[in-house]
């Protein structure tokens, strides 16, 4: 079967960096998509990573390893506005998306 | 700019009724999807829609169904209603027909079925 595996809840400190892991193991790759989501509210695109190694955007880092089924979502600089779920989620060999169950992040002053 | 949008927001339903989710987007984008969120699941797909006048099923589209008339609509509706219904539904849709990954989506629907 097809899973993705991330923690469930993370906390850190506001002004530091946190890495929120994934591991997948699914039926074909053809990306690997990282979305926030604030509590209440609807999923936004975070990043994309089709090849092996890290994509930077701004504050948000992405990395990924396919030969170890392995992600990473690296956030610095950590603001209060960051406290979200994150969500990784794998695109399949039929192009479909399977979700992890996302990772709460909280941020404390 | 509208995006995609959802109605109702919220909606409390008896089991056994009949219910259509609606979702309409504004950005003339080709493929459409509905999940439904539950505590401690992933995301997971109940039905899609390529494009303008085709359906798919997604993993759980047991107990739903959906139409695509056009490109804007893409309703879902729950033909008799069951408890296990209860969750929160999302709508999105991407720019190109195959699924890029990068999906827009609406507000959610919490829809309670007691």
């Amino acid at each position: 079967g097809q899973n993705i595996d991330q923690p469930t809840e993370m906390t850190a400190t506001e002004g530091a960096i946190v890495q929120i892991n994934c591991t997948y193991q699914t039926s074909g790759f053809n990306g690997l998509f990282w979305y926030q989501q604030h509590a209440g509210e609807a999923p936004t695109f975070l990043s994309c990573n089709v090849l092996d190694g890290l994509e930077e955007k701004g504050r948000f880092s992405s990395f990924l390893s396919r030969s170890k089924g392995y992600s990473y979502l690296l956030l610095k600089e950590l603001q209060m506005k960051d406290s979200a779920s994150y969500l990784c989620a794998v695109l399949d060999s039929n192009y479909q998306l399977i979700w992890g169950a996302g990772t709460k992040l909280i941020i404390k002053p | 700019i509208a995006g995609i949008t959802q109605a109702p927001t919220s909606q409390i339903l008896a089991a056994g009724r009949r219910m259509t989710l609606r979702c309409t987007q504004d950005m003339r984008h080709n493929a459409m999807y509905w999940y439904r969120q539950d505590l401690g699941l992933g995301l997971r797909l109940i039905h899609y829609s390529n494009t303008a006048g085709t359906t798919g099923k997604g993993e759980v589209p047991d107990g739903y169904s959906v139409s695509r008339a056009n490109t804007d609509d893409f309703p879902l509706t729950l033909a008799s209603a069951v408890p296990s219904q209860t969750s929160v539904y999302f709508c999105a849709s991407s720019g190109t027909e195959e699924n890029t990954g990068e999906l827009f989506f609406g507000e959610g629907s919490r829809l309670t079925v007691l």
